[in-house]
């Protein structure tokens, strides 16, 4: 079935690294733009990068830009965030969904939770 | 960046009663690229209305959206107990991309 499914959250100190993975199935992969998205109960919804179908299009909101990646392997319908120099306020549930600037969000996983923690 | 503010932080309701919730924009939404999400506990968002007033796939026609530039609602006719949760509205016409801070419909 139609499905993202994120993995990779864990607990990780401040200034560590972590890698998120988005597993797509059920659709084709590369038609899509596909973002990240985190949540926290203080904060709220956040958006924090997209990147396009044919890796031509990328941006990155200004709180993770120098310390975030996206990238994709359309062969393989994964997605990923490589989140480097971590905070305490990087900690948040972590989406990926399908769609981005001027697409609507219209497929999400069910998340990941990232802790970032000494 | 647009900042989306959503009125009532909280709505109280009964089971059959009509839900209107609000979303405005300290700019105006380009191409009126506005969506609204329904969220449950311990689950992702979930895509109602986009492009301001389309339905997305699967969703109720108790579910409405109206509204351009700034002002947007989603209205919810004739509520059932399982439309009662959190409500956002996002911004999608603008870089960056942002959202709403929530509107929790709670059960009177």
């Amino acid at each position: 079935q139609v499905q993202l499914v994120e993995s990779g959250g864990g607990l990780v100190k401040p200034g560590g690294s972590l890698r998120l993975s988005c597993a797509a199935s059920g659709f084709t992969f590369s038609d899509y733009y596909m973002a990240w998205i985190r949540q926290t109960p203080g904060k709220g919804l956040e958006w924090l990068s997209y990147i396009s179908g044919s890796v031509s299009d990328i941006s990155y909101a200004d709180s993770v830009k120098g310390r975030f990646t996206i990238y994709r392997d359309n062969a393989k319908n994964s997605l990923w965030l490589q989140m480097n120099s971590l905070r305490v306020e990087d900690s948040a549930v972590y989406y990926c969904a399908r769609g981005a600037w001027e697409l609507p969000l219209d497929l999400w996983g069910r998340g990941t939770l990232v802790t970032v923690s000494s | 960046e647009i900042v989306l503010t959503q009125f009532p932080a909280t709505l109280s309701l009964s089971p059959g009663e009509r839900a209107t919730l609000s979303c405005g924009a300290s700019q105006s939404v380009g191409g009126d690229f506005l969506a609204w999400f329904q969220q449950k506990p311990g689950l992702a968002p979930r895509l109602l209305i986009y492009d301001a007033y389309t339905r997305a796939t699967g969703i109720p026609d108790r579910f409405s959206g109206s509204g351009s530039g700034t002002d947007f609602t989603l209205t919810i006719t004739r509520l059932e107990p399982e439309d009662f949760a959190v409500y956002f509205c996002q911004q999608y016409g603008d870089s960056p991309i942002t959202f709403g801070q929530g509107t929790r419909l709670e059960i009177k």
